[in-house]
């Protein structure tokens, strides 16, 4: 079936180092991908998305490219900062007749971002 | 825009005890989602709703658990005795549903901590 692997963590970095989260998929068809970020006592809240192959979403100096031919989609960041802590998940859709589709999360990868 | 609401944002209780948790999702949105959340298991999809239908629940752990959505403004998860191994925090979001791009996007809430003891 359709699923996302991560990479493990938690991923410990230090402030303005770069930043890169692996993320890659199994899916049947042509799924959306997305990244989400969830902040200490938080629900998750969308980072950015690609809806097809070599779309690059990108916010918050966060990005990641759809790509198709290594099935990835993997994040990063240049220069990260503290307030950049959380948890990342990793995410696609899973196709349904009508209305919104299902997500399949990956399994979080915890980044911590010292001073 | 308020966003997701849920209720109660920290739930205690004892075993065999019924839990109710609520959500009230963004106003025009079409489809509604119910998480779990656990260290061991991470984040599992546990019901959808389009329009307010149950569309896939193959994620409901087992009888114990029901969830409901009469209209579209609000909907509940029971847990019906609960168990200690229930015991993690609860996510409900919300998305569109109609649109090309948009309508994947979810709004989660800040989700319901549940202990059962």
């Amino acid at each position: 079936g359709d699923s996302v692997t991560q990479m493990e963590g938690p991923v410990t970095l230090s402030e303005e180092a770069f930043l890169t989260i692996n993320c890659t998929y199994t899916a049947t068809g042509y799924p959306s991908l997305f990244w989400y970020v969830q902040y200490p006592g938080e629900g998750l809240q969308l980072l950015l998305k690609a809806t097809k192959a070599d779309d690059k979403g990108s916010n918050k100096g966060f990005e990641a490219t759809y790509r198709k031919e290594t099935t990835s989609f993997h994040l990063e960041k240049g220069s990260v900062q503290v307030s950049d802590s959380a948890v990342y998940f990793c995410a696609l859709t899973i196709g349904s007749i009508q209305g919104a589709q299902k997500l399949v999360f990956g399994q979080g990868t915890r980044l911590t971002i010292n001073p | 825009d308020a966003g997701v609401i849920q209720s109660p944002r920290h739930e205690v209780t004892e075993m065999g005890q019924e839990v109710t948790l609520r959500c009230k999702p963004i106003s025009g949105h079409n489809s509604l989602f119910w998480y779990r959340q656990t260290m061991m298991r991470g984040l599992e999809l546990l019901i959808y709703f389009n329009n307010n239908v149950p569309i896939d629940d193959s994620g409901m752990p087992e009888d114990r658990f029901s969830a409901k959505m009469p209209n579209a403004s609000f909907s509940t998860l029971k847990i019906q005795p609960s168990e200690p191994r229930d015991s993690a925090v609860y996510f409900c979001a919300s998305s569109p549903g109609t649109g090309s791009i948009a309508k994947n996007i979810q709004y989660f809430g800040a989700g319901t901590r549940l202990s059962v003891l």
